[in-house]
């Protein structure tokens, strides 16, 4: 069985750029989690897709954005990128429940 | 507001002897808690979980154990093992979906 994709692993963007970063669950699960991983702030929520609905969203600010397909795929999408975005990105995929969640590799972002 | 906290940044143990790390919540509400392992650069391993409906959970050298009324998980890990060193999260979640929220980590050393 497949594991959570995360697509791309790395990604260097510029200030103000916009940034989408991929993610495939693994095949049955119907939530899709991001969170973002700084050295300062460990593991933050973003937000939540479960069948296709934003279900959860953490405090960030309204650059960040997310939308799932119907296959369960999830984008997450940041705009008029800044200096403190640099992080991993992760994804996490669970069939829906309250459960336990799997994790992406993550995709490593640097803001230049 | 850290809702979930892992005191120690470290801990350093023998091969063979048991490793217990620690984590203390402070809202009512979470009902379900993991923890998690990480190796630099990778997204967390899912390790165990465990409900609020139960004190502890077994899984091989892994057991989590809950209390409630001092809303406090701890993981001990027996015997450790060199390959256990990694930084070791705990999660808690409110029913809420799969919302969760991170400990800041526990960097266990395990030393042959």
């Amino acid at each position: 069985k497949a594991g959570v994709t995360q697509t791309p692993r790395y990604l260097i963007k510029t200030r103000g750029q916009q940034v989408t970063l991929s993610c495939s669950p693994i095949s049955g699960h119907r939530s899709v989690s991001w969170y973002q991983q700084t050295p300062g702030q460990g593991l933050q929520f973003l937000f939540e897709y479960f069948s296709e609905t934003q279900r959860n969203k953490g405090n960030f600010p309204g650059r960040f954005s997310g939308r799932q397909f119907s296959n369960s795929r999830s984008e997450m999408n940041v705009s008029t990128l800044e200096l403190g975005d640099s992080a991993l990105y992760l994804c996490a995929s669970s069939i829906g429940v309250p459960s336990e969640a799997f994790f992406g590799q993550g995709t490593r972002l640097t803001v230049v | 507001d850290q809702q979930v906290k892992q005191n120690s940044p470290s801990l350093s143990v023998q091969e063979g002897r048991i490793s217990i790390l620690n984590c203390d919540y402070t809202n009512s509400m979470f009902d379900y808690f993991l923890w998690y392992k990480k190796y630099p650069a990778e997204g967390p391993t899912f390790l165990i979980s465990i409900s609020s409906i139960k004190d502890k959970n077994e899984d091989g050298r892994f057991t989590v154990f809950l209390n409630k009324s001092a809303k406090h998980l701890s993981l001990h890990i027996v015997p450790s093992q060199p390959g256990d060193s990694a930084v070791y999260f705990c999660a808690a979640s409110a029913d809420t979906g799969n919302q969760f929220y991170f400990g800041t980590g526990t960097s266990l050393t395990v030393i042959p």
